[in-house]
């Protein structure tokens, strides 16, 4: 299966720790795009990278939250001194670099964060 | 500021009857719009397209209209079936006649339920 994986798909962490999660995208793919999904809210746009290169982060929060997607490996959206209100599901989407019509981006199965 | 919006939270419809999922958007620059199912703990899965030089566009089941003057698309499922019971998102892009890759904005969601 070539999907695109994240992991931990649930994560547990107490307020003021760290929280990494990862995401390979897709075969092929070099965009990477990080949402979030508050309980009973959409999905809402964070970051989106292509390898070594930030190119939309308007939606990430201004402190604690960063992401990369390194030459190698997968990318990290790492969130410091996690607080009860970063308890969200975080989805990482792909995408091919060129598309011949309409760019479709396709989702990994999540990473739950909880927040204690 | 909602750039994508869908007014109904929740939709209910008969086994076997037509269902219509409405979307709205305010950013005349997205050209190119698509519809995602998502089931509970469950990354977001993409259902259809369609790209703002059609009207229609037609997979399956799946059909989905877009009238660019109303700035509106719709989505419609016939006949509906009980494992069509999902959360489903409209999501928009711009600048996709370019053929490069964009992030997707997406709306707040509508939630089907498929009763027998």
């Amino acid at each position: 299966n070539a999907g695109v994986m994240q992991n931990p798909r649930h994560l547990v962490r107490r307020r003021g720790q760290e929280a990494r999660l990862r995401c390979s995208p897709m075969k092929g793919h070099s965009h990477v795009y990080w949402y979030r999904q508050l309980p009973e809210e959409g999905l809402k746009f964070m970051v989106y990278l292509q390898k070594e290169n930030i190119i939309d982060e308007s939606g990430m929060p201004k402190e604690r939250f960063s992401a990369e997607f390194p030459k190698e490996g997968p990318s990290i959206l790492r969130i410091q001194q996690v607080v009860r209100g970063d308890s969200a599901a975080y989805f990482c989407a792909s995408s091919p670099q060129w598309t011949l019509s309409g760019n479709t981006i396709y989702f990994g199965e999540g990473s739950w964060l909880t927040v204690v | 500021d909602q750039q994508v919006k869908q007014n109904s939270p929740s939709l209910s419809v008969q086994e076997g009857r037509i269902s219509i999922l409405n979307c709205d958007y305010t950013n005349s620059m997205f050209d190119y719009f698509l519809w995602y199912k998502k089931y509970p703990a469950e990354g977001p899965t993409f259902l259809i397209s369609i790209s703002s030089i059609k009207d229609k566009n037609e997979d399956g089941r799946f059909t989905v209209f877009l009238n660019k003057s109303a700035k509106h698309l719709s989505l419609h499922i016939v006949p509906s079936q009980p494992g069509d019971s999902a959360v489903y998102f409209c999501a928009a892009s711009a600048g996709s006649s370019t053929g490069t890759a964009s992030k997707l904005t997406f709306g707040t969601g509508t939630r089907l339920q498929v009763t027998l």
